[in-house]
């Protein structure tokens, strides 16, 4: 079964300075896709950025980019430039690629508070 | 509506309670999930279906949970005589077409259920 691991329980940044959230996953698939959501305390998940696995260019949304290391199993979220309404909750989640069946759920990882100091 | 709408935002229920929840997904979507999510924790699959159908509710957690959307359209979680245990934010989300492709999943802002 595959698994998604947020190790950073909460973390910190200064507003416009750069944060990276980290994000490990288990899986014996080659073809899937990994994403970032944002939860803010309007509880409502937002997609903040979105990555294929059979594409070696990390993907960039504006401010928000990924370092997705297939081998390694990594995938990090860079935010540059942090602003305040940036602070959230950050989901580290995957999906397989196979088509929809039962282990093509999205499954998320604990994840990390964004807090942003001003 | 614009986005995936459920009610009631909060629900208290008292020990033993049956409770309804309800997803109104984006009008036209075919796909509809359902989430349960733990104080602190990450989301958590409980059951999705396409249209009218329930393909998978692998992860509704006893047989007091049950899901319909009998029209396909709206959805019901149905949690019978609740536990502490049940205590949670339910979110619901929903997809125009079959959750096979790189389609995008839009989330209602849940209902956060607690069992005193």
């Amino acid at each position: 079964a595959q698994t998604v691991t947020q190790s950073q329980p909460e973390m910190s940044v200064q507003e416009a300075e750069t944060v990276t959230l980290s994000c490990t996953y288990d899986t014996s698939e080659s073809d899937y896709y990994l994403f970032w959501y944002k939860q803010p305390p309007s509880r409502q998940m937002i997609l903040v950025i979105r990555q294929e696995a059979y594409k070696q260019q990390n993907a960039t949304e504006n401010r928000f980019s990924v370092n997705f290391q297939k081998a390694a199993k990594s995938f990090s979220l860079k935010i540059s430039d942090s602003q305040l309404g940036d602070a959230a909750m950050y989901f580290c989640a995957y999906r397989s690629a196979r088509g929809w069946d039962r282990d093509d759920k999205i499954i998320f990882g604990k994840g990390t508070r964004l807090h942003i100091l001003p | 509506g614009a986005g995936v709408s459920q009610s009631p935002r909060y629900k208290v229920a008292k020990r033993g309670q049956d409770v309804a929840l309800r997803c109104d997904p984006i009008s036209g979507h075919v796909s509809l999930f359902w989430y349960q999510q733990a104080l602190g924790q990450g989301p958590e699959f409980l059951t999705y279906f396409q249209n009218e159908a329930q393909l998978d509710k692998s992860g509704l957690p006893s047989d007091r949970f049950f899901a319909e959307r009998p029209e396909g359209s709206v959805s019901t979680l149905k949690i019978q005589r609740t536990q502490q245990e049940d205590s949670a934010v339910y979110l619901c989300a929903s997809s125009l077409v079959q959750f096979a492709t790189n389609e995008k999943l839009f989330f209602g802002s849940g209902t956060q259920l607690s069992v005193l």
